[in-house]
């Protein structure tokens, strides 16, 4: 099946600094990408929809300013959290999927575990 | 609008049981329905999905789901529970064609699976 890799897989950063999450589709072209957050022991929440070559659609409450993403190429989106806080600590998953035919399905990365001090 | 419920946040079955998962949801239009697995600390694997045709679906690992319209349900079972099948098991629905086609996920139900 079609391969969606996430980097880094974990990372722990100070109170402040930025961070930056890449989603990259391996073996297929994504015209459309999903970015998730996690919280421990709870859903998926869809966080935006990054579209190649345009704008992400952000979520009602989700603040564009504070998660920006960005998906320049048919392969690779990224998701960077500026001047993160503890409570953006939380596992982010990205789903792609891909531009010949559809019947639904999203395939997912591995996760992202960021963990703020 | 869509929405999906799954009933049971934690199950608890015995090695060689049956596994059933409710997950019952709500669309405007006739939905796409899928079944994920997540494992500790890794992202979503599909299980199986429904969008047309046959309303019995089989997946991977020995699971299957039956779509009923009527219920507005597609619950999720597995013959004889493994080890191997502990993890958090998602329910998720999707309207076909729709703008975004975004999924939309239940709050999911963490198996264990007892010696």
């Amino acid at each position: 099946g079609a391969v969606v890799s996430q980097h880094p897989s974990r990372v722990i950063c100070k109170s402040g600094t930025s961070v930056k999450i890449e989603c990259r589709s391996l073996d297929f072209q994504a015209t459309t990408m999903f970015w998730y957050r996690q919280f421990p022991k709870q859903s998926l929440m869809l966080m935006a929809t990054s579209n190649e070559g345009s704008k992400a659609t952000y979520e009602q409450g989700v603040e564009k300013d504070k998660f920006l993403i960005n998906h320049a190429s048919l392969t690779l989106s990224t998701l960077t959290v500026t001047s993160a806080h503890p409570e953006d600590s939380s596992f982010y998953i990205c789903s792609a999927r891909g531009t010949s035919g559809f019947t639904g399905e999203l395939f997912f990365g591995e996760g992202s575990r960021l963990t703020v001090l | 609008a869509q929405s999906v419920t799954q009933l049971g946040s934690h199950v608890s079955v015995s090695e060689g049981a049956l596994v059933l998962l409710r997950c019952n949801y709500s669309s405007s239009v006739p939905p796409y329905l899928f079944w994920y697995v997540q494992y500790p600390n890794q992202g979503l694997q599909l299980l199986l999905k429904y969008t047309t045709g046959a309303t019995l679906v089989k997946g991977i690992n020995g699971f299957e789901a039956e779509f009923k319209k009527s219920e507005t349900s597609f619950h999720l079972t597995k013959p004889s529970a493994h080890m191997s099948d502990a993890a958090e098991y998602f329910c998720a629905v999707s309207a076909p064609r729709a703008a975004g086609n975004k999924l939309t996920f239940g709050g999911g139900t963490r198996v264990l699976v007892k010696p």
